[in-house]
C-alpha cells in the first residue's frame, strides 16, 4: 500500500540504549522530515532530509542521528537514550518538485517511551 | 527565531462557526499552512496560503495577512467529527515550524 509507514508504532526501552525508528515513503518524495510531539510544544522539527545523502539539523537535534542512504528511507536513531526523549515521534515527507511544497503527509507515528 | 501563537483550546456547538487565530514571528516565511490532528492520530493538511487572502476548502477557510504576521482556520457547520487539535504552520528555509496547537471541542 502506498504511503508513508512507521516502524515500531510502539516502542519501550531502557535509559542508555540504542534505539532506531524506520520511516519508508513510497511516493518518491524529495524531502523527509522526523518531528517530535510532546504536551504544550506542539511538532518540533528534529532533523531533514532534502535527498538521499543530504541531512540537515531542525530545531532539537542533539541525541538524534539521521541518515538516508536511500530516497525511501529516513531512519532515526537515539543513540543513548534518555528519559527527556519519552515522546511521540513523527516522519514526515514533501514532493517540492510538484509545486506543492508546503503540503506534508505525516505516518502514523511512534509512541517512544524510555524508562 | 521563530514563534507561533495559537489559544490553547477552543470550544463550541455542532452547527456553529469557530475561528482558530495564529500570531507568528519568523525571519523568512513562504507561506502558512493548517493542520488537523485527532487524538492518538497523525496530522493531517488542511489548507495553504502564500498570499494575502481567504482560500476557501469546502467548511473550512484559512485567512493571511503577511503584513500583520496573522492568520486563522474558520470552521463552518460545525460538526461532533471536528473536535480535534489544529496547528497553524510556518514554512521557511526548507523547514516547517508549527505552532504547540489549539484543542477544538464540539458540543452537541
Amino acid at each position: 500500500d502506498a504511503g508513508i509507514t512507521q516502524s515500531p508504532r510502539y516502542k519501550i526501552t531502557e535509559t542508555g540504549r540504542q534505539v532506531t525508528l524506520m520511516c519508508h515513503q513510497t511516493w518518491s518524495h524529495s524531502y523527509m522530515f522526523w518531528y517530535r510531539q510532546d504536551l504544550g510544544h506542539g511538532l518540533r522539527l528534529i532533523y531533514y532530509s532534502a535527498a538521499a545523502d543530504i541531512t540537515d539539523k531542525g530545531e532539537v537535534p542533539d541525541g538524534y542521528v539521521v541518515s538516508r542512504s536511500k530516497t525511501e528511507n529516513f531512519p532515526l536513531t537515539l543513540e543513548s537514550a534518555t528519559r527527556s526523549q519519552t515522546s511521540v515521534y513523527f516522519c514526515a515527507s514533501n514532493d517540492q518538485r510538484t509545486g506543492v511544497l508546503n503540503i506534508q503527509y505525516f505516518g502514523a507515528g511512534t509512541r517512544l517511551s524510555v524508562l | 527565531g521563530q514563534s507561533l501563537e495559537q489559544p490553547s483550546e477552543v470550544t463550541a456547538v455542532e452547527g456553529a462557526i469557530v475561528q482558530i487565530n495564529c500570531t507568528y514571528q519568523t525571519s523568512g516565511f513562504y507561506g502558512l499552512s493548517w493542520y488537523q490532528q485527532h487524538d492518538g492520530g497523525a496530522p493531517t493538511f488542511l489548507s495553504y496560503n502564500a498570499l494575502d487572502g481567504l482560500e476557501e476548502t469546502g467548511r473550512f477557510s484559512s485567512f493571511l495577512s503577511r503584513s500583520d504576521s496573522y492568520g486563522y482556520l474558520l470552521l463552518q457547520e460545525l460538526q461532533m467529527k471536528d473536535s480535534a487539535s489544529y496547528f497553524c504552520a510556518v514554512y521557511n528555509f526548507n523547514k516547517f515550524y508549527f505552532g504547540s496547537g489549539t484543542k477544538l471541542n464540539v458540543k452537541p
